[in-house]
Formats: structure tokens, sequence, C-alpha cells
């Protein structure tokens, strides 16, 4: 039973460029959240999808957006690029409704330079 | 608004010694807590976590966490570590709304466990 998968690994941009991270959640999750982690800090909750909508968000610019497929995949996209957007990218699923039990990826560590 | 606060940022231990990680947390409604560990260049993995009933909760890895309401704290112990268990660890909670909710968590700064030989 595969975890959740993120690509790519690892990535380095430019200043002002643009990203896509991809995410496929744990088989039989229908929900995926992604978070920021910087470095030497604890992960930053973004926003989570659920049946295609965002949910929920939390305290970051509209340049961080995302999207999820019918078949529960997920990317987020990250537009005009800051030095402080470097940072590991976590993607996390879970199944609506069940008691809480998030299981991560081992991220995307995202350089800009 | 939640907030948590591990009151630790490094925690150096030897081998096969007792640890206590501490963690604290504000809350203004019923949350759930959780305990993850960080391996280098790795996500997050669930040691355990609180949602109801005994206060005491047992983990994986021989990890413990006891939760106390009144003082709103949910350390994190283990009574003789290994070499292995050198990681990051992260206090989290999230609230008992329900549905969609329970994908928002609250992390901590971590509390960076070393542990020597």
């Amino acid at each position: 039973d595969a975890g959740v998968t993120q690509s790519p690994t690892h990535l380095i941009k430019t200043r002002g460029q643009q990203v896509t991270l991809r995410c496929s959640p744990k088989s039989g999750h229908d929900t995926v959240s992604w978070y920021q982690q910087a470095l030497g800090q604890g992960p930053q909750f973004i926003f989570q999808y659920y049946e295609e909508e965002e949910r929920q968000r939390g305290n970051f610019p509209d340049r961080f957006s995302g999207h999820q497929f019918p078949n529960y995949s997920s990317e987020l996209n990250v537009n005009a690029l800051l030095l402080g957007d470097s940072a590991l990218y976590l993607c996390a699923s879970s199944q609506v409704g069940q008691p809480p039990s998030l299981h991560f990826g081992n991220g995307t560590r995202l350089t800009v330079t | 608004a939640q907030s948590v606060t591990q009151l630790d940022s490094q925690v150096p231990v030897f081998e096969e010694a007792p640890v206590e990680l501490r963690c604290n947390y504000s809350s203004s409604v019923s949350v759930y807590l959780f305990w993850y560990v960080q391996y280098p260049n790795q996500g997050l993995q669930l040691l355990l976590k609180y949602l109801s009933g005994s206060t005491l909760v047992k983990g994986i890895n021989g990890f413990e966490a006891e939760f106390n309401k009144s003082q709103t704290s949910f350390h994190l112990r283990k009574p003789s570590v290994h070499i292995s268990d050198t990681a990051e660890y992260f206090c989290a909670v999230s609230d008992r709304t329900g549905g969609t909710s329970y994908g928002k968590l609250t992390f901590g700064q971590g509390t960076i466990l070393t542990v020597h030989p």
C-alpha cells in the first residue's frame, strides 16, 4: 500500500519564477493538506483540499494556489517566487470524517536563488 | 486560534537514559493532540495521538505522552532512549470540529533530540 508520494524531491528556481509541486495521497484518502516547513521551524499550514475545493486556508498570500483532481491527487502552485519561499513543502493526506490521522509525504525541497 | 510551545529547542541525552520533551498548548476550543517525529531529509511520522479517554497515551518505538488538561500540556516521554531516536520531534494540535478541520494542524517549533553513546 503506497503512502503519500510527492514529486519532485528537490527543485531549484529563480526569484520571480513559478513552480508546481505534486502529491498523490495514500490509498483510501480523499483529503490533501499542504504545509510549508522553513529551515529550523515547524510546519505551517498552507491550505487543504477536499472534493476538488479549497476548504481551509492558512495565512499565506494568493501567490500560493492549489488544485485537487478527481483521483484525489493535488498540486501546489507558487507564483512570483521569493527567496523566503525556500522551504520543505510537505503534503499530507487523510480521510474526511475519520479520527484525525494525517499521513505525510517526504516533501519537496524548494530552493529559490 | 491555537498555539503550541515546545519548551526545549534541543535536548541532549545519553543512550539508555530517560527523556522528556515538553509541549504546552493554547486553544479556545477542545483539541486533539499529536506528536510527530522527523528524521533528516524525511517527512513526518506519527508517534502517538490523544483523542479521548485515558490521558496516558502509548505510541510507537516505546514513546508515551500524558495529556494534562489543567496545565494544557502534552509531554512526551521515553524511559530508555536509543541512538536511533535521534531526530526532531514536533508537538501539534487540531481542533475537534470534525470533517475537514482535522487536516489543519498547528505545530510547535520542534525539539531536536540527540542521543549520545
